[in-house]
């Protein structure tokens, strides 16, 4: 069964410093990863998502990511964070299947807090 | 369009009781799927419906978990007899086709 790993548990930054927070899955086939945020009191949303194509994906708020396939490693970046930031983030991995497998497997969140 | 609905927004109940946890889905999306998040772990897929049959129901914990989708609109989510452990937060999602899952506001389900 795949699996993903957010290495980060709590990270703590101050405004405009860069961001990177690590994703990696364990997954030998073709899958969908997403990166989704929920900032206090708010439902998950999608930051971003990548199905196939180029590597380096852009998502809202300024956030990318990009895929290593070689790495299984799925990483969220911003180059200059801020204070509305400030949320729980989820990485997670769709495997691809023909038997209509949508199942989202996550990671277990980082909770980045960020310093004005 | 308004999103995914759940209720309630937090149940509290006694060990051995029975709750029920309801979802909306945005119209028109046919797959809705069941998360639950118990404190400080991830997020675990518990199951999903395409309309109102289930697709895949290999994340249910146990028989003491039901899920329902009559109709293939709403659902419903009920756990009888509640056991402590059940506690967490249980999050409903929905998509069109394989596109992205929009998630409700989950309901903190409390087993005391």
């Amino acid at each position: 069964a795949q699996s993903v790993s957010q290495h980060n548990h709590h990270v703590i930054l101050s405004e405009a410093a860069s961001l990177e927070l690590g994703c990696n899955y364990s997954y030998g086939g073709t899958v969908n990863l997403f990166w989704y945020v929920q900032y206090p009191g708010q439902h998950l949303q999608l930051l971003l998502k990548y199905f196939s194509g180029d590597p380096l994906v852009k998502g809202i708020k300024g956030f990318e990511a990009e895929f290593i396939k070689s790495k299984f490693s799925f990483n969220l970046r911003k180059p200059s964070v801020q204070w509305s930031d400030t949320a729980e983030y989820f990485c997670a991995v769709r495997v691809r299947s023909n038997f209509g497998n949508e199942k989202l497997t996550f990671g277990t969140g980082t909770r980045l807090t960020i310093i004005p | 369009e308004a999103g995914v609905t759940q209720f309630p927004s937090h149940s509290v109940i006694e060990k051995g009781q029975t709750v029920t946890l309801r979802c909306d889905p945005i119209s028109g999306h046919d797959n809705l799927y069941w998360y639950r998040r118990v404190m400080g772990k991830e997020i675990k897929f518990l199951l999903h419906f395409v309309k109102e049959s289930k697709q895949d129901e290999s994340g249910m914990p146990n028989n003491r978990f039901l899920a329902e989708r009559t109709g293939g609109t709403y659902s419903t989510l009920k756990v009888q007899p509640a056991e402590l452990e059940d506690s967490g937060v249980y999050f409903c999602a929905s998509s069109r086709g394989g596109n992205e899952q929009f998630f409700g506001p989950g309901t903190r389900l409390t087993v005391l």
